[in-house]
């Protein structure tokens, strides 16, 4: 069967680093997204692990481990509009399947 | 550029009636999908259409039927809606199956209310 974890909530200040972890159990993978999504709004693309390492887009860095069924997306020097949800979703041929996501509070 | 358009932004249904939940793109997008979002539930795929032509069942496809009407246009219907539909619809489309590096693009989405 298919399985996606994440944790359900994670609070960090301003300025500072956050990880979000995601483990997965899926057949036919093929990469791992992340999605952010601010209240009330739509899910926005941030980045997407094909192969194992880190990639990087500014603030934001994500991480796969295929042999561990394992990402983590990193965000640095958080700010205030960071403050959302973030989605990780392992895709398939066809299809993404999205976790029930992790609310991130930044405060001051 | 649009991206991705739906209509209506916000509807209430009464148990039993119908609709018709709209998307377009203008992406020249080839796939498309149709997401619902409950409270604590994440996303959950509805249908989707990999290419123009075919469609697909998602996750939670049981009280829904779907029509790719051209490569733009993917509707959603639910023919005879319940209060368990009640959820915040997202169409969303990508430029091809197996590119989901490239990323899906959402619409704003759809809050609907069945009473």
């Amino acid at each position: 069967g298919q399985s996606l974890e994440q944790p359900s909530e994670v609070t960090a200040v301003e300025g500072a680093i956050v990880q979000i972890n995601c483990t997965y159990q899926t057949s036919g993978f093929y990469g791992l997204s992340w999605y952010q999504q601010h209240d009330g709004g739509a899910p926005t693309f941030l980045s997407y692990n094909a192969l194992d390492g880190l990639e990087e887009t500014g603030r934001f860095s994500s991480f796969l481990s295929r042999s561990d069924s394992y990402g983590y997306l990193l965000l640095q020097e958080l700010q205030m509009k960071d403050s959302a949800s973030y989605f990780c979703a392992p895709s398939g041929y066809s299809t993404l399947t999205f976790g029930k996501g992790t609310m991130l509070l930044v405060s001051p | 550029n649009a991206g991705v358009t739906q209509t209506p932004k916000f509807q209430v249904l009464k148990t039993g009636q119908s609709m018709t939940l709209q998307c377009a793109q203008d992406m020249n997008h080839n796939s498309m999908y149709w997401y619902r979002q409950d409270p604590g539930m994440g996303l959950r795929l509805i249908y989707y259409s990999a290419s123009e032509g075919t469609t697909d069942k998602g996750e939670v496809p049981n009280g829904y039927n779907v029509s790719r009407l051209n490569k733009r246009e993917f509707s959603l219907r639910l023919e005879s809606a319940a209060p368990s539909q009640t959820s915040v619809y997202f169409c969303a489309s990508s430029e091809a199956a197996g590119t989901a590096g490239y990323g899906y693009t959402f619409g704003s989405g759809t809050r609907l209310t069945v009473v």
